[in-house]
């Protein structure tokens, strides 16, 4: 969806780096969401945010932590790149329905 | 607690065949469900939604899926197989209500459609 922007596309960090994925949207929703895919899991919730100065965790938010401190933007970092955390995540708006960027590849080696 | 199972990983249809992507779920408030497609190296796009109105939901592209409360499943459907339908297919389930985009998702089914 062209209203949700992910970047960047690509990356490749290394263990122990600290790494901050961007997510940003035009709608001006309130309701916002980070979420990882690995294959045979579909997609995890990592966080998610309701409002400015909301965040909440999801079902695998260890290792991860967002902020929101104005509507458009949603930036996920992870405070010490693990392996473990090699994925595809996508940020998505929602309201009834939830839409989604194009992701972000990250790798960490 | 929600879940969601898909049964088949992978699933092989000749073009112009019935398709037929299952998916059961478990949920202990009436659930919103949905499926979602997502064609190589890009995001999820919505196929269909059930949000407790008509139990036949019609989506894009010709799909559509049948509620079954008394077997817990969400099926999606498309008579006459594309070979433009070949892609990964998401099923997806929330709580009603305000819960908005916390969704749990299935592990997903890839569809190939043969010539």
């Amino acid at each position: 969806d062209a209203e949700i922007t992910q970047s960047p596309r690509h990356k490749i960090t290394e263990t122990g780096r600290q790494v901050t994925l961007a997510c940003h949207q035009t709608w001006n929703h309130n309701n916002m969401f980070w979420y990882r895919q690995d294959l045979g899991h579909g997609l995890r919730l990592i966080h998610y945010s309701y409002g400015v100065q909301d965040t909440n965790k999801g079902e695998v938010s260890d290792g991860y932590s967002v902020s929101r401190s104005n509507t458009e933007d949603l930036p996920l970092t992870l405070e010490s790149a693990a392996s473990s955390q090699t994925s595809v995540y996508f940020c998505a708006r929602a309201t009834d329905e939830a839409f989604f960027g194009q992701g972000t590849r990250l790798t960490v080696v | 607690a929600q879940s969601v199972t898909q049964l088949g990983s992978h699933v092989s249809v000749s073009e112009g065949a019935l398709v037929l992507l299952r998916c059961n779920y478990s949920s202990s408030v009436p659930p919103y469900l949905f499926w979602y497609v997502q064609y190589p190296n890009q995001g999820l796009q919505l196929l269909l939604k059930y949000t407790s109105a008509a139990t036949l939901v019609k989506g894009i592209n010709g799909f559509e899926a049948e509620f079954k409360k008394s077997e817990t499943s969400f099926h999606l459907t498309k008579p006459s197989a594309h070979m433009s339908d070949a892609a990964e297919y998401f099923c997806a389930v929330r709580r009603g209500g305000t819960s908005y985009g916390k969704l749990t998702f299935g592990q997903g089914t890839i569809l190939t459609v043969h010539p």
